[in-house]
């Protein structure tokens, strides 16, 4: 049972946008942390994607946009290609735990 | 090349030791915080351990306390995870990490490619 929660599985169409949800408490989120988006192709390393919320690393396409509310922060990827076909986390830093933490990851499919 | 390469992994013994290294280039390396995370076979990602730049600051996950330490030498722009005790549980790949941001806000910008540690008798 992971700290931030995840879709297990989203799809989407090419061309299409598809968003990720990553829910968290008033420990984390809630409580003023950022977020921050990793992209894991297969059987590779993960890659930082999003990072403060919103902001995006150079080199990654404006297609992918971070936004967070309250407890909760979303991964939108718009413009879907196939090679967005990956694993997603999100991951914070939780106040009672006092360490960083992973939501479960989603997969994103690309029919 | 701005980079990160694990090694040390392999096959050990339920209640066996391990020594993990992670050899940094291309950047600073005594002026970041540094990271091993793990990912069990078809799991998510779960952070282990941190180490602060002058490893004056150093946690660790409820799971490997007690029985994993980390450690760097700046010197040798390396990173170490010793893992003692180690359970079937403790089967994942293992990454080395760049921590960036700031304190409550960290982030990992760089990853290494990983090392596979599997504990099966």
């Amino acid at each position: 049972q992971s700290v931030l929660t995840q879709p297990p599985s989203v799809s989407g169409a090419p061309g299409q946008r598809v968003t990720i949800s990553c829910t968290g408490s008033s420990s984390n989120i809630g409580a003023g942390y950022d977020v921050h988006w990793y992209q894991q192709l297969p059987g590779t390393a993960p890659k930082l994607l999003i990072y403060g919320n919103s902001n995006r690393p150079s080199g990654v396409p404006d297609r992918f946009s971070g936004s967070k509310s309250g407890t909760s922060a979303s991964l939108a990827i718009s413009g879907l290609q196939a090679e967005d076909e990956a694993d997603y986390y999100c991951q914070s830093y939780d106040s009672s735990l006092m360490g960083v933490v992973f939501g479960g990851g989603t997969k994103l499919t690309v029919l | 090349e701005v980079q990160l390469v694990e090694s040390g992994g392999g096959l050990v013994k339920p209640g066996g030791s391990l020594r993990l290294s992670c050899a940094a280039s291309g950047f600073t390396f005594s002026s970041y915080s540094m990271n091993w995370v793990r990912q069990a076979p078809g799991k998510g990602l779960e952070w282990v351990s941190s180490i602060s730049s002058s490893s004056s600051y150093i946690y660790y996950a409820d799971s490997v306390k007690g029985r994993f330490t980390i450690s760097r030498d700046n010197a040798k722009n390396s990173l170490y995870l010793q893992m003692n005790s180690l359970r079937a549980e403790d089967t994942a790949v293992y990454y080395c990490a760049r921590y960036s941001g700031y304190v409550g806000n960290w982030y990992f910008d760089l990853w290494g490619r990983g090392t596979l540690v599997t504990v099966s008798s």
